[in-house]
């Protein structure tokens, strides 16, 4: 199975701080990797897929970059509705896996 | 628009069976994958399984093979998740989601396993 590592585990940041995420996979899965957005009580949204490409109507803020083993999600200038966990999952191979997650809290 | 419409809560006693149930709409139901993945209380994602409903191809996580039954009905564009027997630590919510990359994913269906 591919571990997927995400560091932080968690971080403060305060309104228009930059953020970024990052997520390693124990072995190389090209670009198959997505990130997840889940805000308390609700069901998660996806963000970002094949590593960098936006999902539809998902905002300019976000960006993902990586290959192989090593990826990051990038938030520009965060903002109070960014508030929220953030995952990252590979599909590269089965079983499909997922980070541990990350919780973006307010400073 | 892509939608996918799990069915309600649900309240068991260990040892019941249940089946709930994920319905598709706005997109070809036939021709894409369909999972199911569990958050636990206060915890985590976590994969269990995937459908291909054009084929019926079904994959499981190895930590969920042999726990649960996932099928589909392409003829309503419905997928299930179905156990026998539940135990209390299968209380968890549950989505659905569409594709390998989880593109869209349901509401939710938390499901409460307690004597």
């Amino acid at each position: 199975d591919i571990q997927m590592t995400q560091s932080p585990s968690s971080l403060s940041a305060s309104v228009g701080d930059r953020v970024t995420i990052t997520c390693r996979a124990s072995q190389g899965i090209s670009n198959n990797l997505a990130w997840f957005q889940q805000k308390p009580g609700k069901a998660p949204k996806s963000l970002i897929y094949a590593a960098s490409s936006l999902q539809s109507e998902v905002p300019s803020k976000f960006s993902g970059s990586g290959s192989g083993t090593d990826f990051t999600l990038t938030i520009s200038s965060l903002q109070p509705e960014d508030f929220a966990t953030y995952y990252c999952q590979q599909y590269n191979s089965y079983p499909l896996t997922f980070g541990g997650g990350t919780k973006v809290e307010i400073k | 628009e892509v939608q996918l419409v799990q069915s309600g809560a649900e309240v068991k006693k260990p040892g019941e069976s249940l089946k709930i149930s994920c319905k598709g709409s706005g997109y070809s139901f036939t021709r894409n994958w369909i999972g199911w993945v569990r958050q636990m209380p206060g915890k985590g994602l976590e994969w269990m399984g995937i459908i291909y409903p054009g084929d019926s191809d079904t994959r499981y996580s190895p930590s969920f093979q042999g726990q649960v039954t996932i099928s589909a009905d392409k003829s309503i564009t419905t997928a299930y998740l179905q156990w026998s027997s539940l135990k209390a630590s299968d209380t968890a919510m549950y989505y659905c989601v569409r594709r390998e990359e989880f593109d869209y994913w349901g509401q939710g269906t938390l499901v409460t396993v307690s004597s």
